[in-house]
């Protein structure tokens, strides 16, 4: 069975820092790995996501995220914050095999503040 | 394009009535799927359907039932609602094969029950 453990419910951070949102799966077989945004009072926004090939994956709004093999991970990037990037953010997997479609496993959440 | 419509945005319902979760999509997709959002729990799957009249259970499927009579529409009812279904849920939809892996997301619908 598959499963995503984020490890940060909250992130405080100054805008114009960097920040990182650590995630980490857990599964015997290949997967995909998804981050998605929700800002308040909003359905869920895909940032980026890994298929396949390099391991280094660009998303929108200067997000960033590296799939690491060996240790199980796909931490999210920024190397500068913005007040317009306060939300929270889901890690998610899923198996490339599942019959054509796409049914993703979440994780909890990490709620990202972004003070002035 | 409206995308992945959910309704009622907001709905309060007593123990033990029963009430509908519309979502509609107009991408003609395959896949719909239906989660729920409960805080430091993130999003759980309920129930799926890769087509009409097609439908499969998700990790918390109790207490909800699922149909699926056309592309567009996958609605989700509680027969008989229970404090522990107040949550807020999420629509999701995509295509299936080469196309699956993106998934859009309704807007929610928040529910309380007392």
């Amino acid at each position: 069975a598959q499963s995503v453990t984020q490890l940060d419910s909250q992130v405080p951070v100054f805008e114009e820092a960097p920040v990182e949102l650590r995630c980490n799966y857990s599964s015997s077989v290949s997967v995909y790995l998804f981050w998605y945004v929700q800002y308040p009072n909003q359905g869920l926004q895909l940032l980026l996501k890994y298929l396949s090939g390099s391991t280094l994956v660009k998303g929108i709004n200067g997000f960033e995220a590296e799939f690491n093999k060996s240790q199980t991970s796909f931490h999210l990037r920024k190397p500068s914050v913005h007040i317009s990037d306060t939300a929270e953010y889901f890690c998610a997997v899923s198996h490339p095999f599942s019959g054509g479609y796409n049914k993703l496993i979440f994780g909890a959440g990490t709620r990202l503040a972004v003070h002035p | 394009n409206a995308g992945v419509t959910q309704t009622p945005k907001f709905q309060v319902l007593k123990t033990g009535q029963s009430m509908t979760l519309q979502c509609a999509q107009d991408m003609n997709h395959e896949y719909m799927s239906w989660y729920r959002q409960d805080p430091g729990m993130g999003l759980r799957l309920i129930h799926y359907s890769v087509g009409a009249g097609i439908t499969d259970q998700g990790e918390v499927p109790n207490g909800y039932n699922v149909s699926r009579s056309t592309t567009e529409d996958f609605p989700l009812r509680l027969l008989s609602a229970a404090p522990s279904q107040t949550s807020v849920y999420f629509c999701a939809s995509s295509m299936t094969g080469d196309g699956a892996n993106v998934l859009t997301f309704g807007a929610g619908s928040r529910l309380t029950v007392l």
